[in-house]
């Protein structure tokens, strides 16, 4: 079965730093996303990314984030000047085309972030 | 009120037992359903989608109640794998923003 898969699986970054979370999505799916899940919490919708752009962002998803798609196959999310608070797990999903978002998303298993 | 609601529990059941858990929703717009499984400090993985009509899946049952605004999970012959936390996903008309449940702890014991 097709996966979506991540890297890092657990990134450590100093206070301040930029990171860059990678993702392949399953490679005929359409829409992709990323959400963040604090230790203990929900899991927060973050970003999606539809034709190249993104279709839509959380409160969370300021302008500390940014995603990209630089090719055919990965996509990215940066986080600029990374605080404490940015510790979480990190996870990318993806879906096919849909009406209205009907159709399940499939996650990757997720990048921990650790911010020191 | 929380756009979408769970009842943390733990659920403590023995192996064999019949669990069902419940999910409300605030925002009658709601269109999609899932029911999702996360185990512990893994990614989310799909159980299933919750149709109008009510569907089965093995031993799992969802069901819709649009009128309520509630979805519920059904488990029967609960089995030690089934322990895991379950998140309830709702998605808008519309829109491509799901929003998770806090999740349902269940806990399956012998």
């Amino acid at each position: 079965e097709p996966e979506v898969t991540q890297t890092p699986s657990h990134q450590v970054t100093q206070m301040g730093q930029e990171v860059i979370l990678r993702c392949v999505p399953i490679s005929n799916h359409l829409y992709f996303y990323w959400y963040r899940q604090i230790l203990g919490q929900k899991v927060e919708f973050l970003v999606s990314f539809y034709n190249n752009e993104i279709s839509e962002k959380s409160e969370i998803f300021d302008d500390q984030f940014s995603v990209e798609r630089p090719d055919g196959s990965n996509f990215t999310l940066k986080i600029r000047s990374t605080k404490l608070e940015d510790s979480a797990m990190y996870f990318c999903a993806s879906s096919d085309a849909g009406q209205g978002g009907d159709q399940p998303q499939h996650f990757g298993d997720g990048t921990r972030l650790s911010i020191l | 009120r929380k756009e979408v609601e769970q009842d943390p529990g733990p659920f403590n059941v023995p192996e064999g037992a019949t669990v069902a858990f419940n999910c409300t929703y605030s925002n009658s717009a709601s269109q999609s359903f899932f029911w999702y499984r996360q185990d512990c400090r893994k990614e989310p993985k799909l159980l299933m989608s919750v149709y109008s009509s009510g569907n089965e899946d093995g031993r799992f049952t969802a069901q819709l109640n649009r009128a309520s605004q509630y979805i519920s999970l059904l488990i029967r012959d609960s089995k030690l794998s089934d322990s895991a936390t379950y998140l309830c996903v709702v998605l808008r008309s519309g829109s491509y923003i799901p929003t998770f449940g806090r999740g349902t702890s269940l806990i399956v014991h012998p």
